[in-house]
């Protein structure tokens, strides 16, 4: 696609339901990240694919997140038994290859998520 | 572990002044370093990368930044500033290993 595509824009959910966010990368795009941005925060890092290798998870905040992405495609990212804490745009960005191999990261608009 | 630091949370400036945003990160060896802007309602924008070669770094609107490995520093400048520059800017320091890593970012407020 032309750019990094997000759904659903807006979610607004109960507490304690699980919820699911997508991410279509830009087509070719080999690595594939999760953000979370908290109202009037920085960009907190959630979960990096970069094509078969295994996924560096590091900044999951608990086991109730979890993330998938089948070979480089689109990318779920599940948040299990949401809390309020959990309110935030989630942001998705994908990048020709890893950084550093003179690319860059694109971003889609993000998914807004209040739990209520 | 990397990370960056941004440690002006605002700035205000006064449109036509010059602009400095401080970024300072923490990487073991070269570092990939990228400037973005979000505008309000927006997504982030890439204003500006390096990868190596020439410390001083253009990039769109007007933008530069110059990498100073002894100062671990990475600091957008622009000359002269405009209204629509109010924005939130975010430094981020990529390694080797393909993490992309940001800072907490800086609110730019311009005055007439």
């Amino acid at each position: 696609g032309a750019g990094v595509s997000q759904s659903p824009s807006n979610k607004v959910t109960e507490k304690g339901k699980d919820v699911e966010l997508r991410c279509d990368p830009i087509s070719g795009h080999t690595a594939l990240y999760w953000y979370r941005q908290r109202l009037g925060q920085g960009l907190e890092f959630l979960i990096y694919f970069q094509g078969n290798s295994a996924p560096d998870k590091s900044g999951l905040p608990s086991d109730r997140f979890s993330a998938e992405r089948t070979g480089e495609s689109v990318s779920t990212l599940t948040i299990q038994r949401t809390q309020q804490e959990d309110s935030a745009v989630y942001l998705c960005a994908s990048s020709l290859s890893r950084i550093g191999m003179n690319t860059e990261a694109f971003f889609g608009q993000g998914t807004r998520l209040t739990v209520v | 572990a990397q990370s960056v630091t941004q440690p002006d949370i605002h700035i205000t400036v006064s449109e036509g002044a010059s602009l400095e945003l401080r970024c300072n990160y923490s990487y073991g060896a070269t570092p990939y370093l990228f400037w973005y802007v979000q505008s309000p309602g927006q997504g982030l924008q890439l204003l500006l990368k390096y990868f190596s070669g020439d410390t001083l770094v253009q990039g769109i609107k007007g933008f530069e930044a110059e990498f100073k490995r002894s100062q671990s520093s990475f600091n957008l400048r622009k000359p002269s500033v405009h209204w629509s520059d109010a924005a939130e800017y975010f430094c981020a320091v990529g390694g080797t290993r393909g993490k992309l890593t940001f800072g907490t970012g800086t609110r730019l407020t311009i005055i007439p």
